[in-house]
């Protein structure tokens, strides 16, 4: 069965600072990943995504996410922070080679970035 | 386009109680998933819809249930309320069916359905 997991429940980093937010993931087959954010009391948004092809993808708001296959690990990067990055944030797997295919989400990091 | 639609925003029902929520995903996508959000928790599967079948269940007890009609609309139920149901209900649209061919496999979130059960 697939799964994600997010070691750090929390991650502060100083604005202006590269931040960093770990996932790994576990699948049978090639994983489709995700990240997410979420503001206080909105839905979850859409950051990026990984299919196939360059292991650095790149997505909204000056974040990229770089793709490790022989470490299963699919990490949020930004180079610099800011202070509107504060929120929580979910990574995700879906293995659309299982019969079973839905998307899995990780418990969440959620970041604090201080001014 | 309009993004996916979750009413109501706000529910608050007493134990015992049963609760319908309703969700419309994004005009062209068939497949519609539900998750239950709590702080200890994070978020948990509960089902997911296509073309109006269940294609797949999370681990929660029958008194969760769900359908999907023929516009790709979908409505959750939730029979015998427990305060444990107490959690932000979120449903998400996507446009890729079973294997995720379309090149667009993530899903879109609605706000949300926050459910207080006292």
């Amino acid at each position: 069965a697939q799964s994600v997991a997010q070691p750090e429940d929390q991650v502060n980093v100083a604005e202006g600072n590269p931040l960093t937010v770990k996932c790994t993931y576990s699948v049978s087959g090639n994983p489709y990943l995700f990240w997410y954010v979420q503001y206080p009391n909105r839905g979850l948004q859409f950051l990026l995504k990984y299919i196939t092809g360059d292991n650095l993808v790149k997505g909204s708001y000056g974040f990229e996410a770089e793709f490790n296959k022989s470490q299963t690990s699919f990490h949020l990067k930004k180079p610099s922070a800011l202070v509107s990055d504060s929120a929580l944030y979910f990574c995700a797997v879906r293995d659309i080679e299982n019969r079973d295919d839905k998307i899995i989400f990780g418990k969440g990091t959620r970041l604090h970035i201080l001014p | 386009k309009a993004g996916v639609t979750q009413t109501p925003r706000y529910l608050i029902k007493t134990r015992g109680q049963q609760v319908t929520l309703s969700c419309s995903p994004i005009s062209g996508h068939r497949s519609v998933s539900w998750y239950q959000q709590t702080p200890g928790q994070g978020l948990q599967f509960l089902f997911e819809y296509f073309s109006e079948t269940q294609r797949n269940k999370g681990n929660f007890p029958g008194r969760f249930s769900g359908r999907q009609f023929s516009n790709s609309r979908s409505e959750m139920n939730v029979s015998t309320l427990e305060l444990g149901d107490s959690a932000l209900y979120l449903c998400a649209s996507s446009l890729d069916g079973l294997g995720g061919r379309s090149g667009i496999p993530e899903a879109f979130f609605g706000q949300g359905t926050r459910l207080t059960v006292v």
